[in-house]
This record gives C-alpha cells, sequence and structure tokens, in this order.
C-alpha cells in the first residue's frame, strides 16, 4: 500500500525550530516530488515548497524563504521539512504530498496523515 | 506568482443536487489544475487532475472541465459523503498556489 507517513505532533517555543518528516513507502520514492503544505486551523492550504528527486533544488514559497528546508534522503525514502523563527502564526497542520516526476499533468495524489505543530509559550 | 480565486466561498445544497464550483487563475495555465476534497480531521485528497481527468477511485458523477484561465468542478447528485471542502490548485508554476475553497454545507 502506497504511503506517505509522517512524524508525530510538536508543541514549540516561539523562536525555535521544528523539523517534519515524511517517510514513503509501498512505491519507489525517485520517481516523485514532495511538496509541503499547511493548514492553519479554520483556514485554506498553503503551498511552502517542494524538492524533486536526486539533485533537484528546493523550491519554496516566497513568504517562508529563508525560514524554511525542504531535504529528501533517497536511502531512506524520507523527505524532511524544516521550519525556523516560529511564531504563533506558525500553529498549523502540515501536510507531505507526493507527484510523479516524469508525468507534469499528474497533481499530488497520495497525501501524508498531517503533522500538528503547535506554537506556544 | 498565479493566485487562483474559487467561487462562491461557501454554499448550501441538497442531496441529489447538482453543484459547480468555479476557479479562475490570473493567467493562463493550460491543464495544469487539480481539484482537492477535504473533510474535517483528514488530509486533502485528489479528485481531479489535468483539468478534466477522473483521478483512479473517484466516483464518476465528479468531472472537472476548462482550460487556460477558467475551470469548472461539478458534482452531479450530490451524495451525503459530498459535503465538504473543495480546493483547485495549478501546478503549472512554482509557487503551486491553491484557492481559498469552496465548503459545500447541508441546506
Amino acid at each position: 500500500q502506497v504511503q506517505l507517513v509522517q512524524s508525530g505532533a510538536e508543541v514549540k517555543k516561539p523562536g525555535s525550530s521544528v523539523k517534519v518528516s515524511c517517510k514513503a513507502s509501498g512505491d519507489t520514492f525517485k520517481n516523485y516530488d514532495i511538496s509541503w503544505v499547511r493548514q492553519a486551523p479554520g483556514q485554506g492550504l498553503e503551498w511552502m515548497a517542494e524538492i524533486i528527486p536526486i539533485f533537484g533544488t528546493p523550491k519554496y514559497a516566497q513568504k517562508f524563504q529563508g525560514r524554511v528546508t525542504v531535504t529528501r534522503d533517497e536511502s531512506t525514502s524520507t523527505s524532511y521539512m524544516e521550519l525556523s523563527g516560529l511564531t504563533f502564526e506558525d500553529t498549523a497542520m502540515y501536510y507531505c504530498a507526493r507527484r510523479r516526476s516524469s508525468a507534469p499533468r499528474f497533481a499530488f495524489d497520495v497525501w501524508g496523515q498531517g503533522t500538528m505543530v503547535t506554537v506556544s509559550s | 506568482a498565479i493566485p487562483m480565486t474559487q467561487s462562491p466561498s461557501s454554499f448550501f445544497a441538497s442531496t441529489g443536487d447538482r453543484v459547480t464550483i468555479t476557479c479562475r487563475a490570473s493567467q493562463d495555465i493550460s491543464t495544469y489544475l487539480a481539484w482537492y476534497q477535504q473533510k474535517p480531521g483528514e488530509a486533502p485528497k485528489l479528485l481531479i487532475y489535468a483539468a478534466s481527468i477522473l483521478q483512479s477511485g473517484v466516483p464518476s458523477r465528479f468531472s472537472g472541465s476548462g482550460s487556460g484561465t477558467d475551470f469548472t468542478l461539478t458534482i452531479t447528485f450530490l451524495q451525503s459523503e459530498d459535503f465538504a471542502t473543495y480546493y483547485c490548485q495549478q501546478y503549472y508554476s512554482y509557487p503551486r498556489m491553491f484557492g481559498q475553497g469552496t465548503k459545500v454545507e447541508v441546506k
């Protein structure tokens, strides 16, 4: 069964960093781009970043440029998203999602279950 | 960036209704447009990709159309499990922006 499994919920202090993992199983990880999307409570979906396979340079939304770092480890089929300089406005559910790299028309067909990040003093 | 504008933001409907949600891109995105369904407490689920192609396993009452800047998601004969929030997303370029969402509520 194809799935993306994310790490567990986090509670962080303002100004700190959080690192969320997304582990793929059931398919060939290197065939997929991985995007990160967040959703603040009661709000819509917000695309943050994407990383393509092997030696791809991550792409970041301008809003998060300088604060977010996305990486991937092909040996463990895992992607990571690290967000620094946390503020209360970063409290949100963070999702990873995959998209087939070699098929531009394909969209994000498998999503992780989400990781809740709460920023609290 | 290519902002995406959905309309309406929410509306009330009854089971059996035919419902239509629209999504407009600020510039031409060809057919690089997806529709997702999200229910409370769940991750988004892909319904339609490439503007009109039904994702495997999605009921045929869902359909998508459009190209360029104007797109439509249609649900014929609305079922109880279809009450949810729907998002469009362009993946023509970075950033891969979403529409603000359309919540379909029970009348």
